[in-house]
């Protein structure tokens, strides 16, 4: 069954750096999504990629984040100088509208800024 | 706007009861989805179901059961028979659909089931 891969699992980093999570979603889809879930705390929407451009975008997803879709496969997430804040497990998902519109999720990006 | 409440925060039970994870929400649409994901302890967001507001009739899979109520705004869960795989975080989400490229889904904020042995 195809999925939605994410890479890395888990990244350490220093306040400060710049950190690209990865994603690759579901070869068909056309729409791309990254979610955050601090822990213990609900999924919130950040962004919607949609045709080479964010399509919306939250409040939390400020200057400080980007998104990217380099080639014809991979869908990035750029957070340009982290904060203790960040510290969240980052969700990548794609959909077919095609095929009725559900949201299929990645396994997640466990990101720690210390 | 959109809002999805889980008004139960965790669940015990034990195992071989049935529970029920209520969902409540709010839209102003008139077109709308349902969702339910899972979420193990290993933290993945499993797809359970999608329900789209023009039809309302109750799903059964296997020991889930879905309860869909337009007149009072409610998508509730029911699992039969638990087990403790069940033992999870279940989220509701929300979708409208008054624009496609704003389709983007609203959790609750989930509710902690526990199943004992």
């Amino acid at each position: 069954e195809p999925e939605v891969t994410q890479t890395p699992s888990h990244q350490v980093t220093q306040m400060g750096q710049e950190v690209i999570l990865r994603c690759v979603p579901i070869s068909n889809h056309l729409y791309f999504y990254w979610y955050r879930q601090i822990l213990g705390q609900k999924v919130e929407f950040l962004v919607s990629f949609y045709n080479n451009e964010i399509s919306e975008k939250s409040e939390i997803f400020d200057d400080q984040f980007s998104v990217e879709r380099p080639d014809g496969s991979n869908f990035t997430l750029k957070i340009r100088s982290t904060k203790l804040e960040d510290s969240a497990m980052y969700f990548c998902a794609s959909r077919d509208r095609a095929a009725g519109n559900t949201i299929y999720f990645g396994e997640g990006s466990w990101l720690t800024v210390v | 706007a959109q809002k999805v409440t889980q008004a139960q925060t965790e669940i015990s039970v034990v195992e071989k009861e049935d529970v029920t994870l209520d969902c409540v929400y709010e839209t102003r649409d008139t077109t709308y989805y349902l969702f339910w994901y899972k979420q193990p302890p290993s933290g993945e967001l499993v797809f359970l179901i999608r329900r789209n507001s023009f039809d309302e009739q109750n799903e059964i899979s296997g020991r889930y059961s879905w309860n869909f109520q337009k007149s009072t705004s409610s998508f509730n869960f029911t699992i039969t028979a638990s087990q403790v795989v069940d033992s999870a975080v279940y989220f509701c989400a929300l979708s409208e659909d008054w624009m496609d490229s704003s389709y983007k889904l609203i959790f609750g904020s989930g509710t902690r089931l526990l199943v004992r042995p």
